[in-house]
């Protein structure tokens, strides 16, 4: 069966501090991945999306960048924090078949900036 | 462009009442929609998927959700509300069809399962 793992689970970050959060999808190969925020109170925001290494579409202009090195490994990163960033980070995968799939999430990562 | 409403950020039922959580979307192709459950500080988990099948369709822990093209809604229920359903619910529509896979969520709906 397919798992995905994100780590680490919380994290906090002074403010300036790069960052760095991975993601790894295992029992399925050519995923589509995706990554989302969630800030308290609010819905979910897709951040960066991939169909394949090294292909990141960005759907919000921020201080974060993601990066796909290998097929089942998905990153998002940040040279410097901002207090803004603070929030939930949610990783998530779907097969490559079409609009009728779901898609399956990570359990977060809950980050704060100080 | 697809959109989803869902109307009420927090719904309150008594323990075995009839949970309603209520989903409307905008979609300008036939739509694929999906419910997600999110417990506290963890990930969403999928309940159940309408994709051109059958209307009526069943989930997990009991839910299941209509959906109605003249209504363009996908209203979520469940017979009889127990503790455990205490969570946040997310309606979602797929996009236009790529295989990108990309959903829009509507901003969520707490539920509270009173005693």
């Amino acid at each position: 069966s397919q798992t995905i793992h994100q780590w680490p689970a919380t994290l906090v970050q002074p403010v300036g501090s790069p960052l760095s959060l991975e993601c790894t999808v295992e029992g399925t190969s050519n995923p589509n991945l995706y990554w989302y925020r969630q800030a308290a109170g609010r819905g979910l925001q897709l951040l960066f999306y991939s169909v394949g290494i090294g292909q990141i579409s960005s759907e919000v202009p921020q201080n974060l960048s993601a990066s796909r090195p290998q097929d089942r490994q998905f990153i998002l990163s940040s040279k410097k924090l901002l207090l803004s960033d603070s929030g939930f980070y949610l990783c998530a995968w779907s097969t490559r078949t079409g609009a009728n799939q779901p898609q399956h999430f990570g359990d977060g990562t809950r980050l704060s900036i100080l | 462009a697809q959109s989803v409403t869902q109307l009420g950020s927090h719904v309150s039922v008594s323990e075995g009442a009839l949970v309603l959580l209520r989903c409307n979307y905008s979609s300008s192709v036939p739509p694929y929609l999906f419910w997600y459950v999110q417990y506290p500080n963890q990930g969403l988990q999928l309940l159940l998927k309408y994709t051109s099948a059958a209307t009526l369709v069943k989930g997990i822990n009991g839910f299941e959700a209509e959906f109605k093209k003249s209504e363009t809604s996908f209203h979520l229920t469940k017979p009889s509300a127990h503790m455990s359903d205490a969570a946040e619910y997310f309606c979602a529509v797929s996009d236009d069809g790529t295989s990108y896979g990309k959903l829009t969520f509507g901003q969520g709906t707490i539920l509270t399962v009173h005693p």
